[in-house]
């Protein structure tokens, strides 16, 4: 059974950081493209970042460029975003989710979220 | 940048009814579309890709169609479970990935 297990969310001051991890199960985790897509309180989903299977490919929402990074570690089969001067509309669920395959456009499977809240 | 437009906001329908739920988008994305289900605190989950192919799981009384810009998904005969926000999603060049605004469907 594929699991995608996020945690690392909290409450986080304005221009402060956080990591967070998802942990995979259930797959090669190393032969997939992993993702991460926000959902603030309320609203719509966002693409925030995505990394090849091999970690050598990474790209970022510009909104995101410069402050977060995507990352991954296949041998303990885990994806991260390392989140930095973090704002207000960094609020959000963070979900992690996986690639079906190399050119997919769309997620077959997603964690249940981890919660970032930024605020002072 | 593409820009996806579902409609409608909200859809008001009773168990058992036929809901039709629109996804349009700016520019041709081909059949590069799919549908996701999310009720509230779950992530959302895959329904549809490819315009009409109904991922794993996924009961027959969901179907997609649509091309080009104007997409449909139907639900023929809604149950209980399917009250929730569906949100479209394609492919574009950059940002590489672009998620409609949600519909909601409600009990009437």
């Amino acid at each position: 059974e594929v699991r995608l297990v996020e945690s690392g969310g909290d409450l986080v001051q304005p221009g402060g950081s956080l990591r967070l991890s998802c942990a995979a199960s259930g797959f090669t985790f190393s032969d997939y493209w992993m993702t991460w897509v926000r959902q603030a309180p309320g609203k719509g989903l966002e693409w925030v970042a995505n990394i090849k299977p091999d970690g050598n490919e990474k790209y970022h929402v510009d909104s995101v460029r410069g402050r977060f990074a995507i990352s991954r570690d296949n041998a303990k089969n885990s994806l991260y975003l390392q989140m930095e001067s973090l704002r207000a509309d960094d609020t959000a669920v963070y979900f992690c989710v996986r690639e079906p395959h190399a050119g997919a456009y769309y997620f077959d499977y997603w964690g249940q979220g981890t919660l970032v809240s930024v605020s002072s | 940048e593409i820009v996806l437009t579902q409609s409608p906001g909200t859809l008001s329908l009773s168990p058992g009814e036929r809901a039709t739920l629109s996804c349009r988008a700016s520019q041709s994305v081909s059949s590069y579309l799919a549908w996701y289900q999310q009720k509230p605190g779950q992530a959302p989950r895959l329904l549809i890709y490819d315009a009409s192919n109904r991922a794993t799981g996924i009961p027959a009384r969901f179907s997609g169609s649509g091309s080009g810009t104007d997409f449909t998904l139907t639900i023929s005969s809604l149950e209980p479970e399917d009250f929730a926000v569906y949100y479209c999603q394609c492919r574009d060049i950059w940002p590489p990935i672009i998620f409609g605004q949600g519909t909601r469907l409600d009990i009437k």
